[in-house]
């Protein structure tokens, strides 16, 4: 059984660009959350998708968007990029029903310079 | 605010140690609490605890919840220098979504 798959692994981008990132979740996952880790914050929320539709978001700027296709994949993309985006972006995959967490992918380390 | 809050923020300890590690949270309708490793990029899975003062145990880690006091445990025995990692914390609790709270981690590491 494959796990959650993160595209590019690494990626750097120059400030005022704009970057797009992909999560292909576990087959039969219908729910991906995605989450931007930085040292001094740890993991903070920014969305979840559910069935093609945001079911929860964090307290990120309009900058930070994404979306989910029929197939469960899902894509965050990032405009006018700024230093302080430079993080680990984790995309984590679950069936959506409670009491069985996340399934993480590994990542993709985002640099701004 | 819901938040979560884990201690020590790192450690240092000599392998055949045993540690524990602290998760406190303040959240909205708790639904249960979930302890992960991260070691290099992707953290996986140890333990969700839902029901107080049931211990989850495999092999030299285990996890106990603490309704009343809000907060939960991890322990390791023996400690190995394959434990060093960061190990998160993270407690699913806004009604009527599935969002997790992390905690930002305790830093393990284990000497030879």
């Amino acid at each position: 059984k494959a796990g959650v798959t993160q595209t590019p692994r690494y990626l750097i981008k120059t400030r005022g660009q704009q970057v797009t990132l992909s999560c292909s979740p576990i087959s039969g996952h219908r729910s991906v959350s995605w989450y931007q880790q930085t040292p001094g914050q740890g993991l903070q929320f920014l969305f979840e998708y559910f069935s093609e539709t945001q079911r929860n978001k964090g307290n990120f700027p309009g900058r930070f968007s994404g979306r989910q296709f029929s197939n469960s994949r899902s894509e965050m993309n990032v405009s006018t990029l700024e230093l302080g985006d430079s993080a680990l972006y984790l995309c984590a995959s679950s069936s959506g029903v409670s009491n069985y967490g996340y399934t993480f992918g590994s990542g993709t380390r985002l640099t701004v310079v | 605010e819901d938040k979560v809050v884990q201690s020590p923020l790192s450690l240092v300890v000599h392998e055949g140690d045993t540690v524990t590690l602290n998760c406190s949270y303040e959240v909205t309708n708790f639904r249960s609490l979930l302890w992960y490793k991260q070691e290099k990029k992707a953290p996986t899975f140890l333990f969700m605890l839902t029901s107080s003062g049931i211990e989850k145990k495999s092999g030299r880690l285990s996890s106990i919840l603490d309704k009343k006091e809000l907060s939960s445990i991890l322990n390791i025995t023996a400690t190995q220098t394959g434990d060093s990692a960061i190990y998160l914390c993270a407690v699913e609790g806004t009604s009527g979504t599935y969002k997790y709270i992390f905690g930002t981690g305790t830093r393990l590491k284990v000497l030879a």
